[in-house]
């Protein structure tokens, strides 16, 4: 059980340069999320989905796109990157979006775009 | 809005020592509260929740928190701090409806002197 894996860990982008970060999880998860993390401001949600073929957005989810083919999967796509998008982003995974099952994080991305 | 402030970015304690982080919601209804742990370089895991019923919870590696509605706190104490416990520590409130959003403080970060 590899829990929420994340790849890349590490990434360095030019401004206007396209990725995609990769998330998956083996837990058979409905729900999964993205969040950035930003020095003094904590991690704020990005993206999420509760099932395969269900995405919405959270709170700042302009300059990303996602989507759930898959259960096990939640890529991230930066379409143009910026320098405002450089960041730790953590993929998480839960068995429902009710806040009363346990969300687990994955190692995180570091991102960086020059 | 919902929102969760922990008031000290940076705490320095001596091993051995007590510990209290401090987090302050604002949230209408009954809220969620989460305490998570973040280690260098790694993801986020859950040291203890509160959902209702006693407000004083039980974490994983001797950690507790209480909950008082009166000040609008989910304080999380050790009594005994070890050095392995250096790490940023995130307090967090679900977001309201069932989105699976949570909302992250700003993170205290913990320093053990030897």
């Amino acid at each position: 059980n590899a829990g929420v894996t994340q790849t890349p860990k590490f990434q360095v982008l030019k401004t206007g340069q396209s990725m995609t970060l990769q998330c998956a999880q083996d837990m058979n998860h409905e729900y999964m999320s993205w969040y950035r993390q930003d020095p003094g401001m904590g991690l704020r949600l990005i993206h999420y989905s509760v099932g395969a073929g269900i995405t919405d957005q959270g709170e700042v989810p302009n300059g990303y796109n996602v989507s759930r083919s898959t259960t096990e999967d939640f890529p991230l796509r930066l379409l143009s990157a910026a320098p405002s998008q450089t960041s730790v982003y953590f993929c998480a995974s839960s068995l429902q979006s009710k806040p009363t099952y346990e969300q687990y994080f994955g190692p995180g991305t570091r991102l960086t775009v020059t | 809005a919902q929102s969760v402030t922990q008031p000290d970015i940076h705490i320095t304690v001596s091993e051995g020592a007590s510990l209290e982080l401090r987090c302050n919601y604002s949230y209408g209804a009954t809220p969620y509260l989460f305490w998570y742990v973040q280690s260098p370089g790694q993801g986020l895991q859950l040291l203890l929740k509160y959902f209702s019923g006693d407000t004083l919870v039980q974490g994983i590696k001797g950690f507790e928190a209480e909950f008082k509605r009166s000040q609008s706190s989910f304080n999380l104490r050790k009594p005994s701090v070890h050095w392995s416990d250096a790490a940023e520590y995130f307090c967090a409130v679900a977001g309201s409806g069932n989105t699976g959003k949570l909302i992250f403080g700003q993170g205290t970060t913990l320093q053990v002197k030897p």
